[in-house]
């Protein structure tokens, strides 16, 4: 059975700071997911990698796939980037994912 | 578009009842999904589809029911509420080659 592990739990920075969100797996995986649920409850889907790295915007989200681990990292971090995110991965074609517990990321100004 | 929505968006049920959880999507995606979300744990995936008239169970289906007879609706259906039900439901749905789910705004659900 595929575990998830996500560190930290919770991160509280200060505006402007470099910010490292770490996930883990334990089986081989098709694709891993990076998503943000935002504090009213709402989800939204960020990256999907399955290899190298991807950037959008301030944000990078890197895989090691030998490692089974991959970062998600916010440049010049904001208040509005105050949200929990969360890992994810797939395995096959119809997409169902195993979730993280997500990270409680805090930017305070 | 207005993507996925969900109806209720909260909801009070008494042990035993029973209720449906609306979710629609308008991007023609062939995947649909149901999630639950207790506090501090991962989303867990309850039933999902593959397609109209196709449906199969996730990790945590036990006490719900689904049904897919259009691409646009994927009704969650709560037959005898119990307790340990209570949870934040979500629908998402995927498809058009993108593989990146999108989700509804949620169902905050309690049983007492």
């Amino acid at each position: 059975k595929n575990e998830v592990e996500q560190s930290p739990q919770n991160l509280t920075a200060q505006e402007g700071e470099f910010i490292t969100i770490n996930c883990s797996y334990s089986v081989g995986i098709s694709a891993l997911h990076w998503l943000q649920q935002h504090p009213g409850g709402g989800i939204v889907s960020l990256f999907m990698l399955s290899s190298g790295k991807k950037k959008h915007g301030r944000l990078i989200a890197t895989i090691n796939i030998q490692e089974k681990h991959s970062s998600l990292h916010i440049t010049a971090s904001h208040p509005r980037d105050s949200a929990v995110y969360i890992c994810a991965t797939s395995r096959g074609s119809q997409g169902n994912l195993i979730f993280g517990k997500g990270t409680k990321l805090s930017v305070k100004p | 578009n207005a993507g996925v929505t969900q109806t209720p968006k909260f909801r009070i049920l008494k042990i035993g009842q029973s209720m449906t959880l609306q979710c629609t999507q308008d991007m023609n995606h062939n995947y649909m999904y149901w999630y639950r979300q207790d506090p501090g744990m991962g989303l867990k995936l309850i039933y999902y589809s593959v397609g109209a008239g196709i449906t199969d169970k996730g990790e945590v289906p036990n006490g719900y029911n689904v049904s897919r007879s259009t691409t646009e609706d994927f009704p969650l259906r709560l037959e005898l509420a119990a307790p340990s039900q209570t949870s934040v439901y979500f629908c998402a749905s995927e498809g058009g080659g993108t593989d990146t789910q999108y989700f509804g705004p949620g169902t905050r659900l309690t049983v007492l």
